[in-house]
């Protein structure tokens, strides 16, 4: 199964919003509503941050959501700030003759 | 608190064999389902496999179908992943994550520290 596409990088200054698509096809992000998106520091384990498309874990700051339209789901993260900085995969299942699970190759996330 | 603690990786020749295994507490481990990801050096995320709680179903990336095998213990509160026919792209650090659900979705809310596996000759 190919991998789901994101952006390799972007950029926002603190304070600003930034988005983060993450494509795919019918046949995952845009079949099913269980998209999930991970944020991962330098050296560590990645980390929950969006589930089920929009749904935020218990103790993820309301500054970061997720929405889905067609075959691209999208990470929102407002008033940036530097801790922010890091990568983030988006993730969804994939069917095909099982079900997969299938990730984003990831976005790097820089706060001017 | 939940804690996921891999163990089992190291330096191995192409074509041999390592078996990962991820100890589990703080949960009730047969509960959820649970997953292998792993990250090549400098890469991204890979999913390479998933089990749901009863192992009744199970699932693996094209990349290691056929080669890798997955499989939990619920009365030990462990998962393991068997690696036969090792080659040098499956070098990465091998995370194990829990599932949220029972079974096998894309929300893993907990993570180990991971557990290098290195295949080089």
């Amino acid at each position: 199964q190919s991998a789901l596409t994101q952006p390799a990088s972007v950029s926002g200054s603190p304070g600003q919003s930034i988005t983060i698509s993450c494509t795919g096809t019918s046949s995952d992000v845009g079949g099913y509503n269980y998209v999930s998106w991970y944020q991962q520091h330098p050296g560590k384990a990645p980390k929950l941050m969006i589930y089920d498309v929009s749904n935020r874990p218990s103790g993820v700051s309301n500054r970061f959501s997720g929405s889905k339209s067609g075959n691209t789901a999208s990470l929102t993260i407002s008033g940036l700030q530097a801790e922010d900085e890091a990568d983030y995969y988006c993730s969804s299942y994939t069917s095909s003759s099982t079900l997969k699970v299938v990730f984003g190759g990831g976005t790097k996330l820089t706060v001017l | 608190e939940v804690q996921l603690v891999e163990s089992g990786g190291g330096l191995v020749q192409p074509g041999r064999s390592l078996r990962l295994s991820c100890a589990a507490s703080g949960f009730t481990f047969d509960d959820y389902a649970m997953h292998w990801v792993r990250q090549a050096p400098g890469k991204g995320l890979e999913w390479v496999s998933g089990i749901s709680w009863n192992s009744g179903s199970i699932g693996y990336a094209d990349s290691v179908k056929g080669r890798f095998t997955i499989s939990r213990d619920n009365a030990k509160n462990s998962l393991y992943l068997q690696m036969n026919s090792l080659r040098a792209e499956d070098t990465a650090l091998y995370y194990c994550a829990k599932d949220w659900a029972t079974v096998t979705t894309p929300t893993f809310d907990y993570w180990g520290q991971g557990t290098l596996v290195t295949v080089s000759s």
